[in-house]
């Protein structure tokens, strides 16, 4: 099982509409999460963290599910600026240091 | 800032010759991570430093592949010789650790290699 797995789309939505990814990993220990975007042909970066009481920014809301392992992503309102590659993020790891794993992206893209 | 340095930014060669990929990480940053993204696999971490020391390089696909960081503000990843599979953008981040986590953990704009 990979440690981190989304659905790959892509999602094809109207602007205006409401999309929600979703991401499951498997190590239960993880203790950090995240959602990282990826424009097309360029890095990863940061879209926001993933607090166990859920949060927002904006138009984006993420929660997380410890008890499923379960990660989502909501974005209301979607602009055509948002068609990306969304990337689930967790930081896992066995013992000490623990580092970022990726899952492969959910791409969106947001037609006029 | 001048973020993370990736040089560079497009490489291709032909099969067998030898690659060198650079890294400059953001000052201050104490953890730097080689990964590599291709489309079938998504980004996959190769290995990564904690102050110049290599920690963890069970990611590196084999002896072909060889990664240092001489110094703080300094990295390179060579892959000799190179293979038609080898062909994929690789990335570098850094980041500061605080405990057993991560904090501003930022990519570089990455390196397209492509060898033919």
């Amino acid at each position: 099982r990979k440690e981190v797995e989304q659905d790959p789309g892509p999602f094809n939505v109207p602007e205006g509409a409401t999309v929600a990814f979703n991401c499951t990993y498997s190590n239960s220990a993880s203790q950090s999460f995240f959602w990282y975007r990826q424009d097309c042909r360029k890095e990863p970066k940061l879209l926001m963290s993933v607090y166990s009481s859920g949060n927002e920014d904006g138009r984006f809301t993420a929660q997380l599910n410890r008890a499923s392992q379960y990660i989502s992503l909501l974005i209301r309102d979607s602009k055509l600026s948002d068609s990306a590659t969304y990337l689930c993020v967790v930081n896992t790891g066995d013992t000490g240091f623990q580092k970022l794993v990726f899952g492969t992206g959910t791409r969106l893209l947001v037609s006029p | 800032d001048a973020g993370v340095i990736q040089s560079p930014r497009h490489e291709v060669t032909e099969m067998g010759q030898e690659v060198t990929l650079r890294c400059k990480p953001i000052s201050g940053h104490d953890y730097l991570f080689w990964y590599r993204q291709t489309m079938m696999r998504g980004l996959e971490l190769l290995i990564y430093f904690n102050n110049n020391v290599p920690i963890d390089d069970s990611g590196m696909p084999e002896d072909r592949f060889s990664a240092k960081m001489p110094n703080a503000s300094f990295s390179t990843l060579k892959i000799q010789p190179s293979e038609p599979r080898d062909s994929a953008v690789y990335f570098c981040a850094s980041s500061f650790g605080v405990g057993s986590l991560t904090i501003g953990y930022t990519f570089g704009s990455g390196t397209r290699l492509t060898v033919v």
